[in-house]
């Protein structure tokens, strides 16, 4: 089955500094591939759509200059949270839709984001 | 914008008891999931529901899809412990070759009570 792979899986950071979240597909090529995130208790919401080659598209009232995409090949995007403040800690998931054919993009296993 | 609401938020049930998880959209669409999210961890796709009437069963799960009235039901027999979880509903409003960006729904909170 498809495999798509978050590093890490949990992070704990200061305020300020920056952090960088990978998101992998193992056994398929994604040139497209999504971020979402969940605070505590709610739901997901769509970040952006990442693109490779391409630059991100992000979702009205994400902060683009923030939360930085790249995706630089057919298997990896990274979601960098820069000067991160305690309220960017949250549950960050990561989706990749198959370039062949496919029904359902597939999720990571979510990198959990502390920012103390 | 696409506006997908799930009830109930919330649900206490007796082992052995049925009950149905609505989820309701706003928008045209013939692409909906359901996902099963335990505690601290990521989803796991339980249905993917493509087309008007598409009905699906996975064990005591089932799944359905009414695009005319944009719902879609999961139906929950005879429940055990181990269902307990949060279930959330998701729907792609693009389809085709466009597929997986997702809305979801609030999601509802399953305990399962013996």
């Amino acid at each position: 089955g498809a495999v798509v792979s978050q590093h890490p899986s949990r992070v704990i950071c200061k305020s300020g500094t920056s952090v960088k979240i990978e998101c992998r597909s193992l056994d398929f090529q994604a040139t497209t591939m999504f971020w979402y995130r969940q605070f505590p208790k709610q739901s997901l919401m769509l970040m952006a759509t990442s693109n490779e080659g391409s630059k991100a598209t992000y979702e009205q009232g994400v902060e683009k200059d923030k939360f930085l995409i790249n995706h630089a090949s057919l298997t990896l995007s990274t979601l960098t949270v820069t000067s991160a403040h305690p309220e960017d800690s949250s549950f960050y998931i990561c989706s990749a839709r198959a370039d062949r054919g496919g029904t359902e993009a597939f999720f990571g296993q979510g990198t959990r984001l502390t920012v103390v | 914008e696409l506006k997908v609401e799930q009830n109930p938020l919330f649900l206490s049930m007796q082992e052995g008891k049925n009950y149905t998880i609505y989820c309701n959209y706003s928008t045209t669409s013939d692409r909906l999931y359901w996902y099963r999210q335990d505690p601290g961890k990521s989803l796991e796709s339980l249905f993917v529901l493509l087309s008007n009437g598409a009905v699906k069963q996975e064990g005591r799960l089932m799944a359905s899809l009414d695009t005319k009235a944009r719902l879609s039901t999961l139906h929950i027999t005879a429940a055990v412990h181990d269902l307990s979880a949060t279930y959330f509903c998701a729907v792609d409003p693009f389809g085709g070759t466009s597929y997986g960006k997702l809305t979801f729904g609030q999601g509802t909170i399953l305990t399962v009570h013996p």
